[in-house]
């Protein structure tokens, strides 16, 4: 069974600093891997997804790597802002049908 | 293009009561799942479709929740009856499976109050 943890569980960090934020998964046998930002009452919107067969992704200010053989993903952000303030979730895609598990995120918060 | 729809957005119900949630996918998109998120937890999935057909329901607690998907396109989720416990907000995502990535996207959820 796959199991999918991220630490921090949550995360204060002034304007302006560059940071990490971790998920680990048990089966390295995955599929994809992708990350989201989830805003308070509001569903979950898409950042990266990076296929099995990748290193690493880039969009703006983030960037996602992805080493399967130790069972980790790291997203990079560079340059935080407030608007940065979020819960971000990995999930990992694995098993029969690409079968979704999640991390239980880490709570951003980025401080003027 | 227009995202994943899903209504209503919040509903309170007493418990023992039942209730249904719609989702509306992204057009096109041939997988579609159902999550139920407890405050402070990530998603959980409860079930996986595959056009009609269902690929995954392992986590889907059957004695109370049902889930269809007629035609391939709309889903309904059903709790009866509904628990305490049942407290959270139901996602509701689609994927497009002619790429290999199986990339979702989510939709705004219905937060459930059950008192």
């Amino acid at each position: 069974k796959q199991e999918v943890t991220q630490i921090p569980a949550a995360l204060s960090v002034p304007e302006g600093e560059n940071l990490v934020l971790n998920c680990s998964f048990t089966d390295s046998a995955i599929y994809n891997l992708q990350w989201f930002r989830q805003d308070p009452g509001k569903g979950l919107t898409s950042l990266l997804l990076i296929q099995s067969s990748q290193r690493e992704q880039t969009s703006g200010r983030l960037n996602a790597s992805l080493d399967k053989s130790s069972g980790r993903s790291t997203l990079y952000i560079a340059a935080s802002q407030p608007g940065d303030s979020a819960t971000y979730l990995c999930a990992v895609f694995s098993g029969g049908y690409q079968k979704v598990t999640f991390g239980t995120g880490t709570k951003l918060q980025v401080i003027p | 293009e227009a995202g994943v729809a899903q209504s209503p957005r919040y509903k309170i119900i007493e418990k023992r009561q039942s209730v249904a949630f719609w989702c509306n996918p992204i057009s096109g998109h041939a997988t579609l799942y159902w999550y139920q998120q407890i405050l402070g937890q990530g998603p959980k999935l409860l079930i996986q479709f595959q056009n009609n057909g269902v690929v995954d329901d392992s986590q889907l607690p059957k004695d109370r929740f049902s889930a269809e998907r007629l035609k391939g396109v709309d889903s309904t989720l059903k709790i009866q009856p509904a628990k305490l416990e049942d407290s959270a907000v139901y996602l509701c995502a689609s994927s497009y499976t002619g790429t290999v990535t199986y990339e979702q996207y989510f939709g705004p959820g219905t937060r459930l109050t059950v008192t």
